[in-house]
């Protein structure tokens, strides 16, 4: 039973555009909703991540969107540039356990010139 | 700062053989994991630590084994490798409470043969 589904599975986009991948999730447990980049020969590294008690948090060009009610999250990257051609993870967690995470299969961003 | 560290980076298994995959962290992080990932499934939780002297099951225990061997250390054991644990394996930590980072290492690629 996969508890978080992520699409694309890949992606390309121009520079300058904007990249979108998407994340639904099935248990309302979850409270804390992380964004992972990981980079070719690298470990996940936090990118960004919110709390269900706001509908969106932006860091720089990063954006969640989150719908509680849909169970779905989103990470929209604006101005997509060469350096953020990376794999993306979304991922769920509660709090109480541990911090341990559940992790989507990951979307392979490709941004060209 | 070394943060998370895995040794070794590669290593290549005959069926059959043991290996232990070592993770040390110089966070002073209560919580420790250890992850899988393989092509188009994400990173699925093998055990994790909640604190020096506990360990869990996570989503895919079976064929491993851990030890929380103090704070830093978490050590996972493959007693009998079979060709089903190629992959590439992440140990990672974190505080405890909300909004609590995973800090992942470079990870440890393992091809069983």
């Amino acid at each position: 039973q996969q508890q978080v589904k992520q699409s694309p599975q890949s992606l390309i986009v121009q520079k300058g555009g904007i990249s979108i991948i998407n994340c639904a999730y099935e248990n309302t447990a979850f409270d804390y909703f992380p964004w992972y980049q990981q980079f070719p020969g690298k470990g996940p590294a936090l990118l960004i991540a919110i709390r269900p008690d706001v509908s969106e948090k932006k860091e720089g060009r990063f954006t969640i969107s989150f719908n509680k009610s849909a169970k779905q999250f989103s990470l929209h990257i604006m101005d997509s540039q060469p350096g953020d051609s990376a794999t993306y993870f979304c991922a769920v967690g509660s709090a109480g356990t541990a911090s341990k995470l559940t992790f989507g299969t990951g979307t392979r961003l490709q941004v060209t010139l | 700062n070394a943060g998370v560290t895995q040794t070794p980076k590669f290593q290549v298994l005959k069926t059959g053989q043991s290996m232990t995959l070592q993770c040390a962290q110089d966070m002073n992080h209560n919580s420790m994991y250890w992850y899988r990932q393989d092509p188009g499934m994400g990173l699925r939780l093998i055990y994790y630590s909640a604190s020096e002297g506990t360990t869990d099951k996570g989503e895919v225990p079976n064929g491993y084994n851990v030890s929380r061997l103090n704070k830093r250390e978490f050590s996972l054991r493959l007693e009998s490798a079979a060709p089903s644990q190629t992959s590439v394996y992440f140990c990672a930590s974190s505080n405890r409470g909300r909004d609590t980072e995973a800090f992942f290492g470079q990870g440890t690629r393992l091809t069983v043969v």
